[in-house]
């Protein structure tokens, strides 16, 4: 059974940016033909993709973020990471991480980030 | 990219039978069958629901059906129990080989 588990800090200041780290256990994060994403939900409100990256390293992100955005991978650690440049009171939200193939087959637990001085 | 328009919120009583609907446009929607559909409760990750337009996952209830025509692709809760009661996003991939998701729509069970 696949999970994941992302981990980083709870609090981010205006301007700087944003670190986390998603875990994959139960299974290789190269093995299989896996985009490995992150998404963000700010409390009260909708989902919103952010972006992906393939074993391969190759990435895709959300138009909106691209400028700020920045996703890599680890293989040897079964990780991958989102780093957000930046960041203002909007970033403030819960950010997920998850497998895709089209679709978000599984998903970590979320954590919430806030960005406040 | 914008993201695809669902109802804000749709209800029904037990028993009975609702339909979410997603639109999008031919460039997302319209365009593949990758668009899937989630159940989120309070405090939860999302769950998979509807995969492919119209396929189960392993363990998804029967009475969850996903359909597609044209632009829109809808979600249907047949038999509506009281856990159902939640948030419901769909998703879709984009011709820009992106992702995007819904608006989201609350399910009450009356």
């Amino acid at each position: 059974q696949v999970q994941l588990q992302e981990s980083g800090p709870g609090l981010v200041k205006p301007s700087q940016t944003l670190s986390l780290t998603c875990t994959v256990s139960g299974g290789s994060i190269s093995s299989g033909s896996y985009y490995w994403s992150w998404i963000r939900q700010p409390a009260g409100k909708g989902l919103e993709w952010i972006g992906r990256i393939y074993t391969s390293g190759s990435t895709n992100y959300n138009p909106s973020l691209k400028s700020r955005v920045t996703i890599s991978v680890d293989t040897s650690k079964n990780q991958f990471s989102l780093k957000l440049s930046s960041v203002t009171a909007a970033d403030t939200a819960v950010y997920y991480c998850a497998r895709e193939t089209g679709e978000f087959d599984y998903w970590g637990q979320g954590t919430l980030v806030t960005v406040s001085s | 990219q914008s993201a695809l328009t669902q109802p804000a919120s749709v209800s029904g009583s037990p028993g009975q039978s609702i339909t979410i609907s997603c639109t999008g446009t031919s460039s997302d929607v319209g365009g593949y069958n990758y668009v899937s559909w989630y159940q989120q409760h309070p405090g939860k990750a999302p769950k998979l629901m509807i995969y492919d337009v119209s396929n189960r996952p392993s363990g998804v209830s029967n009475r969850f059906s996903g359909s597609k025509s044209g632009n829109t692709a809808s979600l249907t809760i047949s038999g509506l129990q009281a856990e159902d009661e939640a948030d419901y996003y769909c998703s879709s991939y984009t011709s820009s080989s992106t992702l995007v998701f819904g608006t989201g729509t609350k399910v009450t069970v009356l």
